[in-house]
């Protein structure tokens, strides 16, 4: 198995754009996760799908970010419009139980 | 508001000593709690974990500790070597969730 695949590797956007990450997590797996890792605040958990229902978006920080998992295999992250608050690393990670399997993420920087 | 938090940014310690990198958490309903290493460009691997009807869990050079009544786990490393070098997360989980609540790591560095 290739593992969780994320794209873009890295992304420079300017502010007022829209930003689309995407996920695809490992086959079987029925659970996914977006976090967003800053200095000041580790890893946050931003939303999670069950069996591809989002359980809980409590962690997005404001509407300008949305989630979608149209499948089992494809997750994408969209923020609209970006700002340069929102440059970090996203991290996509999916599970079966307990233990996380994390994609190598997307650096995103806003400009 | 941080569930889970690792006050130390950054450790440096001599190859071959012992690292010992601390975590603590503030709500009681955690029952499962992990660690993960992290390095530059990669995503969070797994390392070790331990539930909460123990109060340790060994694996080769790596221990995690948990005192619940404190509150508090650590991860100690024996013998460090270079190669530990990397950034560690504490991570936790209630029963029955299956989403993890990280803190904010813990960049250790073994000095050769």
């Amino acid at each position: 198995d290739a593992g969780v695949i994320q794209s873009p590797r890295h992304e420079v956007t300017e502010m007022g754009q829209e930003v689309t990450l995407r996920c695809k997590p490992i086959s079987g797996h029925n659970s996914l996760f977006w976090y967003r890792q800053t200095m000041m605040r580790g890893l946050e958990l931003l939303i999670y799908f069950n069996n591809n229902v989002p359980i809980d978006d409590s962690g997005m920080p404001e509407d300008r970010f949305s989630a979608k998992m149209p499948n089992a295999s494809f997750s994408t992250l969209k923020i609209q419009p970006s700002e340069p608050r929102d440059s970090a690393v996203y991290f996509c990670a999916s599970s079966q139980s307990y233990g996380y399997t994390f994609g190598s993420g997307t650096r995103l920087t806003v400009v | 508001d941080q569930q889970v938090k690792q006050n130390s940014p950054s450790l440096s310690v001599q190859e071959g000593r012992i690292s010992i990198l601390n975590c603590d958490y503030t709500n009681s309903m955690f029952d499962y709690f992990l660690w993960y290493k992290k390095y530059p460009a990669e995503g969070p691997t797994f390392l070790i974990s331990i539930s909460s009807i123990k109060d340790k869990n060994e694996d080769g050079r790596f221990t995690v500790f948990l005192n619940k009544s404190a509150k508090h786990l650590s991860l100690h490393i024996v013998p460090s070597q270079p190669g530990d070098s990397a950034v560690y997360f504490c991570a936790a989980s209630a029963y029955g969730a299956n989403n993890l609540f990280f803190g904010t790591g813990t960049r250790l560095t073994v000095i050769p």
